[in-house]
C-alpha cells in the first residue's frame, strides 16, 4: 500500500549509543518531516526537507542529523542517544504545493527507548 | 511565530453528547490552521483544513470546525459522539505567507466518550 514507511517500531538504545531511523514514502512527495511526540507536549518539529539535497532544521533539531539525497528516502540519524531523546518519532511527507497548507501523510511511528 | 493552545488536555462526553474542542491560535499573518486525529498506536489522520475560503469546514466522520478571526480561535466540534471517537486530537497552524509549509501543533486533546 502506498504511504509513509517507518522502521523500526520500536527500539531500544543505550546511552551514547548510535542509530537511523528510516523514513520512506512512495507517492512521489516533496515535502518530508520528522516530528517527535512526548506526552503532553504535542508533535515538535525536528527537521524538514523540501526536496532531494534540501534539509532544515526545525524546533528541536538538538542531537539529530538528517539528509535526503532521494525522494523517496529521509532517514533520521541520532548520533549519541540520550535518555532525553526517548520519545515517539514520526515521519511525515507531502505533495502540497500550496506552500503553507501543507496536508500531511504520516507514517505509524517509531517509539525509542534510551537507556 | 506561529502558535497553538488547545484548552483542556483531556475532554470527556457521552455518547450522544456535543463535542467541544477549543483550539486558539496566534499568528502574524493570515494562518493555514488544521485538526488532525491520533487513535491508539496509529500516526496522524487529517480531519480538516482551513485555507481562507469558507470559515465553517467540514471534515470527515462528521467534525466540522469555524474560523473566528476575531477570537483567533478554530474549535473542533461534532453533534453527537460516538464510541469511535475516543482519540487524541491536534489543531495545528502553518503560516500561509511561509514557502515552507511547517506545521505548529498544540499539545493534544485526549477524547473520552462515555457509553
Amino acid at each position: 500500500n502506498a504511504g509513509v514507511t517507518q522502521t523500526p517500531k520500536f527500539q531500544v538504545l543505550k546511552t551514547g549509543q548510535s542509530m537511523t531511523l528510516q523514513c520512506a514514502q512512495d507517492m512521489n512527495h516533496e515535502y518530508m518531516s520528522w516530528y517527535r511526540q512526548d506526552p503532553g507536549m504535542g508533535l515538535r518539529l525536528i527537521h524538514y526537507s523540501v526536496g532531494a539535497g534540501i534539509t532544515d532544521q526545525g524546533e528541536v533539531p538538538n542531537g539529530y542529523n538528517v539528509s535526503r539525497s532521494t525522494t523517496e528516502d529521509f532517514p533520521l540519524r541520532l548520533l549519541s542517544a540520550a535518555p532525553s531523546q526517548t520519545s515517539v518519532y514520526f515521519c511525515a511527507s507531502s505533495s502540497d504545493r500550496v506552500w503553507g497548507a501543507n496536508v500531511l501523510t504520516f507514517g505509524a511511528g517509531s517509539r525509542l527507548t534510551v537507556l | 511565530a506561529q502558535s497553538v493552545t488547545q484548552l483542556g488536555s483531556h475532554v470527556s462526553v457521552s455518547e450522544g453528547a456535543l463535542v467541544l474542542l477549543r483550539c486558539n491560535y496566534s499568528s502574524s499573518v493570515p494562518p493555514y490552521l488544521f485538526w488532525y486525529v491520533q487513535y491508539p498506536n496509529q500516526g496522524l489522520q487529517l480531519l480538516l483544513k482551513y485555507t481562507s475560503a469558507a470559515t465553517l469546514v467540514k471534515g470527515i466522520n462528521g467534525f466540522e470546525a469555524e474560523f473566528k478571526k476575531s477570537e483567533t480561535s478554530f474549535h473542533l466540534t461534532k453533534p453527537s459522539a460516538h464510541m469511535s471517537d475516543a482519540a487524541e486530537y491536534f489543531c495545528a497552524v502553518s503560516d500561509a505567507g511561509s514557502t515552507l509549509g511547517r506545521l505548529y501543533f498544540g499539545r493534544g486533546t485526549q477524547l473520552t466518550v462515555w457509553p
